[in-house]
């Protein structure tokens, strides 16, 4: 079974556009989770889906937004980008939502640099 | 609020001597721990968690964790080390019962291991 997704694995911007990351969780998996990884703050979360609908919202601001499509695959994207938005970008999918029992899975993550 | 803690940002060992990751919670209510491991350039990876069934929890490769309700702890040991479990290491902790499957990490151990 293939794991968790995420595209693109590297990418580069300038202060002031926009991205957009994509999340392929795996298959049969319908929460995908989002965090933000940076050596200053850590591993934070950002929001969390599950069918389609946001169940759960980190502390950012709102130029960080997300979607999830109807087949799971989400979406991440971060507007008016600012040098302190350079991070490692982690999706995580699992089963279900707020199950002691699920497991969440890591993608590798999207290596963010904003120039 | 929940919390995680983990004491020591960098650990070194011997390769074959034991390996004790500390890590305590803040949880008003019995809580989900986790411990995962990233690897360079990697996602995050599972290695167990405590989802309140035994206090003693193994996890893959010869890890296990200690779930100690008086001391707040969830202590990760490995009898051990190889050269291969050279990464850092993350505690953290979810909502019980709550309908999200957020998680709130602790600032990470890397560990070393010596030949």
């Amino acid at each position: 079974k293939a794991g968790v997704t995420q595209t693109p694995r590297y990418l580069i911007k300038t202060r002031g556009q926009q991205v957009t990351l994509s999340c392929s969780p795996i298959s049969g998996h319908r929460s995908v989770s989002w965090y933000q990884q940076t050596p200053g703050q850590g591993l934070q979360f950002l929001f969390e889906y599950f069918s389609e609908t946001q169940r759960n919202k980190g502390n950012f601001p709102g130029r960080f937004s997300g979607r999830q499509f109807s087949n799971s695959r989400s979406e991440m994207n971060v507007s008016t980008l600012e040098l302190g938005d350079s991070a490692l970008y982690l999706c995580a999918s699992s089963w279900t939502s707020g199950a002691s029992t699920d497991t969440q899975y890591f993608g590798p993550g999207t290596r963010l640099t904003v120039l | 609020a929940q919390s995680v803690t983990q004491l020591g940002s960098h650990v070194s060992v011997s390769e074959g001597a034991l390996v004790l990751l500390r890590c305590n919670y803040s949880s008003s209510v019995p809580p989900y721990l986790f411990w995962y491991v990233q690897y360079p350039n990697q996602g995050l990876q599972l290695l167990l968690k405590y989802t309140s069934a035994a206090t003693l929890v193994k996890g893959i490769n010869g890890f296990e964790a200690e779930f100690k309700k008086s001391e707040t702890s969830f202590h990760l040991t490995k009898p051990s080390a190889h050269m291969s479990d050279a990464a850092e290491y993350f505690c953290a902790v979810s909502d019980r019962g709550g309908a999200t499957n957020k998680l709130i990490f602790g600032t990470g151990t890397l560990l070393a291991v010596q030949p």
